[in-house]
């Protein structure tokens, strides 16, 4: 029930900004969109969240389109330590359903 | 802030025994959650307190499934009797209306043996 859609994997070389695409195209006007990252055998940590305006914080930039129907999470200079699985979710009620997410490899 | 602790970190049971997760959530959040995630169907939400009290747990698997909140810092997941089958990484996570997402606690690495 995660009502995105995301590629299964992508690459990056490190250093230069990776661009992950998600599509939410039945999202409803006052569901915010988040994005959470799972790096192996950790649990998924929250990365940025946002509603209709474009989004920054010290980890990403979050992109979104101005209907709604989808978003990029861009991280401008993807480390090693970047790679990970990245979820993108609608919030529906109080309650994140992870979706399969992408998984980035950062390639040195 | 030490952040949601779980114990144990691992686990390894023999079928037909009772196994119990911990969790400590966040001081000060009041909604807790439990999931699920194994390769197969990836992270799921098992269940979900707010305020000490279960809102939804439609997402049990089973009746051998059973989940607590007795006070705001502590909460079990209970699986009585254990199958292989319920071999996952069971992660807790807690949030309040003022935090970002949900914080994720480091998960019990169950193995039913």
């Amino acid at each position: 029930d995660a009502k995105t859609t995301q590629p299964p994997s992508m690459d990056c070389a490190e250093g230069r900004a990776a661009n992950l695409p998600c599509n939410h195209s039945t999202i409803s006007g006052n569901e915010y969109v988040y994005w959470y990252r799972q790096i192996h055998s950790q649990g998924p940590q929250y990365i940025i969240h946002g509603l209709k305006n474009n989004e920054t914080n010290e980890m990403a930039s979050l992109i979104i389109t101005e209907d709604r129907k989808s978003s990029t999470l861009i991280l401008p200079h993807a480390t090693l330590r970047d790679t990970a699985v990245y979820y993108c979710i609608v919030l529906t009620g109080n309650q994140f359903y992870f979706g399969t997410g992408t998984s980035l490899t950062v390639i040195p | 802030d030490a952040g949601v602790i779980q114990s144990p970190r691992h686990e390894v049971t023999e079928m037909g025994q009772e196994v119990t997760l911990r969790c400590k959530p966040i001081s000060g959040h009041n909604s807790l959650f439990w999931y699920r995630q194994t390769m197969m169907r990836g992270l799921e939400l098992l269940i979900y307190f707010n305020n000490n009290v279960p809102i939804d747990d439609s997402g049990m698997p089973e009746d051998r499934f059973s989940a607590k909140m007795p006070n705001a810092s502590f909460s079990t997941l209970k699986i009585q009797p254990s199958e292989p089958r319920d071999s996952a990484v069971y992660f807790c996570a807690s949030s309040s209306r003022g935090s970002y997402g949900y914080t994720f606690g480091s998960g019990t690495r169950l193995t039913v043996v």
